[in-house]
């Protein structure tokens, strides 16, 4: 069974731009949480979107916004990038979220200069 | 709201060197214990799902285990390939996100 993948794995941006980070769950897997982990906090939850409604969400500015489509595939953007956005943004799929395990995907590294 | 502790923050091991690693929580009403582990620029990988006080589970050189208050994840005879970072999350009430602890950085030495 194929992992959960995330497109791109690297990004360099410039303060101000916006992004648009992609992400594709295991089959069958119909949540999808998107996660930010930087050095100095570790991980944080940012939301979950399961069967296309967001469930959850953390504590992180309204530019922090997210999407399901009805495949269960997933999308992250931040707008009105800051330097303090440079982090690996991380997504993981389960069953159902509750309290079922999560897969994370291999992260994609966004760098805000 | 929900917390995690990690302790230690790292530790280097001989190989050979059984250790163990502690998860701390404070949580309203927790659904689940997941150990992770995550590799230099790669995503955390699963390894454990702890439901309930007094249940174990192993893999490997790997072993762990809960209490109402804390989890260990106990290494036996480690090996320099079990070098890597140990994170520790929660679940807890209706919330399906995970709170996770700052990690362990775990160094085995040959």
């Amino acid at each position: 069974k194929a992992g959960v993948t995330q497109t791109p794995r690297y990004l360099i941006k410039t303060r101000g731009q916006q992004v648009t980070l992609s992400c594709s769950p295991i089959s069958g897997h119909r949540s999808v949480s998107w996660y930010q982990q930087t050095p100095g906090q570790g991980l944080q939850f940012l939301f979950e979107y399961f069967s296309e409604t967001q469930r959850n969400k953390g504590n992180f500015p309204g530019r922090f916004s997210g999407r399901q489509f009805s495949n269960s595939r997933s999308e992250m953007n931040v707008s009105t990038l800051e330097l303090g956005d440079s982090a690996l943004y991380l997504c993981a799929s389960s069953l159902t979220g509750r309290p079922h395990e999560q897969f994370f995907g291999p992260g994609t590294r966004l760098t805000v200069l | 709201e929900d917390q995690v502790t990690q302790s230690p923050e790292a530790l280097r091991l001989q190989e050979g060197e059984s250790s163990s690693l502690n998860c701390s929580y404070t949580v309203s009403g927790l659904r689940g214990l997941f150990w992770y582990r995550q590799d230099p620029g790669k995503g955390p990988e699963f390894l454990f799902t702890l439901y309930s006080a007094g249940e174990e589970k192993e893999k490997e050189r790997l072993k762990a285990t809960l209490t109402k208050k804390e989890s260990f994840l106990h290494i036996t005879a480690p090996k320099p390939e079990d070098s890597a970072t140990y994170l520790c999350a929660v679940q807890a009430g209706a919330n399906s996100k995970l709170t996770f602890g700052k990690g362990i950085t775990l160094s085995v030495r040959p």
